[in-house]
């Protein structure tokens, strides 16, 4: 089955810096990629998302971008933020649509 | 904003005993689900469902089942739970069945098997 890899597993930044989380899949018939954010005591909550035949979406801070090639997804985020410091998911939905595969997550810590 | 919850919180279970955890959503979605959490593993899906009436199995199913009795509610059970099923449980809801499905998170239930 699907198996998708996370990495880092976690890191630390100072506010304003960028954060760079790269993740990886291994199912090439996997069309959808979302991603999602748990801050501490808080539920996941979906962040942003890709089909596979885009490369690149962007919404305020976040950057996602898509290789089908490789099978690599990266999420950018510039000018963190104390508020930013959660746990990352990364996902992909399998070809039949009714099982999404997450990641181990990457813990960012964006020190003020 | 789409609201899932579960119950309870926090729970406390015996080695052996029964326990039943339980998710609302008042989204109208279709598609349900249940993971774990646990560190190293990320989230792992343990049961499914497409509808009142549905349940399905997900990756790992085993010691665990699942009932979905209306559109509203799906509840996990373990008959008899182990110490290894000590984690946090979440569930979830489905907004597009289908490729581009977004899930609506409950707050997550934390279950220690003593």
């Amino acid at each position: 089955g699907e198996q998708v890899e996370q990495l880092p597993s976690s890191l630390i930044v100072q506010e304003g810096a960028s954060v760079l989380i790269n993740c990886s899949y291994t199912d090439s018939a996997s069309v959808y990629f979302p991603w999602y954010k748990q801050e501490p005591g808080k539920r996941l909550q979906f962040i942003i998302d890709i089909r596979s035949n885009m490369e690149r979406k962007q919404t305020q801070r976040l950057t996602l971008l898509f290789d089908k090639k490789t099978k690599h997804l990266s999420l950018h985020i510039t000018a963190t933020q104390p508020g930013d410091s959660a746990i990352y998911f990364c996902s992909a939905t399998n070809s039949a649509g009714n099982k999404l595969t997450f990641g181990i997550g990457t813990r960012v810590l964006v020190r003020p | 904003e789409a609201a899932v919850t579960q119950s309870p919180r926090n729970k406390v279970a015996v080695t052996g005993g029964k326990v039943t955890l339980s998710c609302n959503q008042t989204n109208n979605h279709n598609n349900m689900y249940w993971y774990r959490q646990d560190t190293g593993h990320g989230l792992r899906l343990i049961h499914y469902s497409y509808g009142a009436g549905s349940t399905e199995k997900g990756d790992i199913p085993d010691g665990y089942k699942a009932s979905r009795p209306s559109q509203e509610n799906f509840s996990l059970i373990l008959e008899l739970a182990t110490p290894s099923q000590t984690s946090v449980y979440f569930c979830a809801s489905g907004d597009a069945p289908g490729r581009n499905e977004r899930l609506f998170f409950g707050h997550g239930t934390k279950l220690s098997v003593l």
